[in-house]
């Protein structure tokens, strides 16, 4: 079955710079791969997602890259906040089903 | 607000008792998830129903069993209740014609098992 693995497991990033986190997939079948940001103490709340025909996508601050050879796919977020702290999980689809990275805390430095 | 509700919101019980956790889908959605998050830790999958059949399963005790009802919204029942089962109870809804789409997620519900 389908396997997702995340990294870094926490990510520092002095407020201003980029963050970049990347997922890898195992089942070449997965077609769809989201992006969620969970405050704490908060639902997982969608913020980007990706289908596998297309390369990037692009929303404001965050963007998402997809490398279907390499089985992999990223997070960026740029000119980071503070609002920005939170922990991002990705997630990749080869049904109907979500398969769960295992989150990245991301922590936003004054 | 995504749409998705659940209640209670918080639920305080001791070991040994049974709850149900309940979930109502967004309007248009057939497929409910499960989804169990322990303190600081990642999301673990227990159970989808589609349209009221379940469709797959994670890793759900016995002690836990779920069902969706014909106005889709989900309930989830846990018994015999342990310690180690405190923990945020989310669910999830999407609309899924064939395509995994976005999951959208419920508030919670917080169980505290003392």
């Amino acid at each position: 079955g389908e396997n997702v693995e995340q990294h870094p497991s926490t990510l520092s990033v002095q407020e201003g710079d980029s963050a970049v986190i990347k997922c890898t997939y195992s089942d070449s079948a997965s077609n769809y791969f989201p992006w969620y940001k969970q405050e704490l103490g908060k639902r997982p709340q969608l913020i980007i997602d990706i289908r596998s025909n297309v390369g990037e996508k692009k929303d404001q601050r965050i963007a998402v890259t997809l490398n279907k050879t390499a089985k992999h796919f990223s997070l960026h977020i740029t000119e980071t906040q503070p609002e920005d702290s939170a922990v991002y999980f990705c997630a990749a689809s080869p049904n109907y089903q979500l398969i769960w990275g295992a989150g990245t805390k991301l922590i936003i430095k004054p | 607000d995504s749409g998705v509700t659940q209640t209670p919101k918080h639920l305080i019980t001791a070991t040994g008792q049974r709850v149900t956790l309940r979930c109502s889908p967004r309007s248009g959605d057939l497929s409910v998830y499960w989804y169990q998050q322990s303190l600081d830790q990642g999301l673990q999958f227990l159970i989808q129903y589609y349209n009221g059949e379940e469709r797959a399963k994670g890793n759900i005790l016995e002690r836990f069993s779920a069902q969706q009802f014909p106005d889709l919204h989900s309930e989830l029942n846990l018994s015999s209740l342990e310690l180690g089962d405190s923990a945020l109870y989310f669910c999830a809804s999407s609309v899924e014609q064939g395509l995994a789409g976005a999951s959208f997620f419920g508030p919670g519900t917080r169980l505290t098992v003392l």
